[in-house]
């Protein structure tokens, strides 16, 4: 079966502009999660969706927000973009929440911002 | 949070040899994974492994939860095993990464 979609791949933005970065899960997976990798940060947590419910958030602005629809795809925007946003971007998905299942990655997106 | 620490930092083996990645965790947790990162960027999976021991192919991982922590280990590794190898904890609520253990693999 197919594994985790991130789109894009690669995308490179401007200071100021705003990005929408896509997940697409595991058929039958309703938890996504979304991570930032950075080399002076390593892997950081950003959210969780189950359901189309935020179950968590991690310690980023509120600059960073999400979403999850009805067929658990889910969308992460970054708005007034910031150097400092360059990173991976990467999604797991997930049976449910709670650390009781596997969790897969997508390949990521990487997001320059210049 | 809790802390994930992974050792060694780094790690350069000859083709062939067997190493041991650790990894301590400071609280109980509902998941362990062990990933190894491609060079694009994507987590492949190596072993969910709350606790136990699973062995897959040259891989093998041992997870001792009451005394909180793993161990992954690779027998006759090959330049193809080298890359940053994460071990991530979920207590319920979020993953938290270690910091990996970059592996080189000379032929």
């Amino acid at each position: 079966k197919a594994g985790v979609t991130q789109t894009p791949r690669y995308l490179i933005k401007t200071r100021g502009q705003q990005v929408t970065l896509s997940c697409s899960p595991i058929s039958g997976h309703r938890s996504v999660s979304w991570y930032q990798q950075t080399p002076g940060q390593g892997l950081q947590f950003l959210f969780e969706y189950f359901s189309e419910t935020q179950r968590n958030k991690g310690n980023f602005p509120g600059r960073f927000s999400g979403r999850q629809f009805s067929n658990s795809r889910s969308e992460m925007n970054v708005s007034t973009l910031e150097l400092g946003d360059s990173a991976l971007y990467l999604c797991a998905s997930s049976l449910a929440p709670g650390g009781g299942t596997e969790a897969f990655f997508g390949q990521g997106t990487r997001l320059t911002v210049v | 949070g809790i802390q994930v620490e992974q050792s060694p930092p780094d790690l350069i083996l000859q083709e062939g040899a067997n190493s041991t990645l650790r990894c301590n965790f400071s609280d109980s947790v509902n998941n362990l994974q062990w990933f190894h990162q491609n060079p694009w960027g994507q987590l492949i999976n190596l072993f969910y492994i709350p606790s136990g021991t699973k062995q897959n192919g040259r891989l093998s991982a041992t997870t001792v939860a009451t005394e909180r922590y793993s161990l992954l280990y690779i027998s006759s590794s090959q330049t193809t095993d080298s890359g940053v190898y994460f071990c991530a904890v979920e207590p319920g609520n979020q993953f938290y990464f270690g910091t990996g253990t970059s592996l080189t693999v000379i032929p």
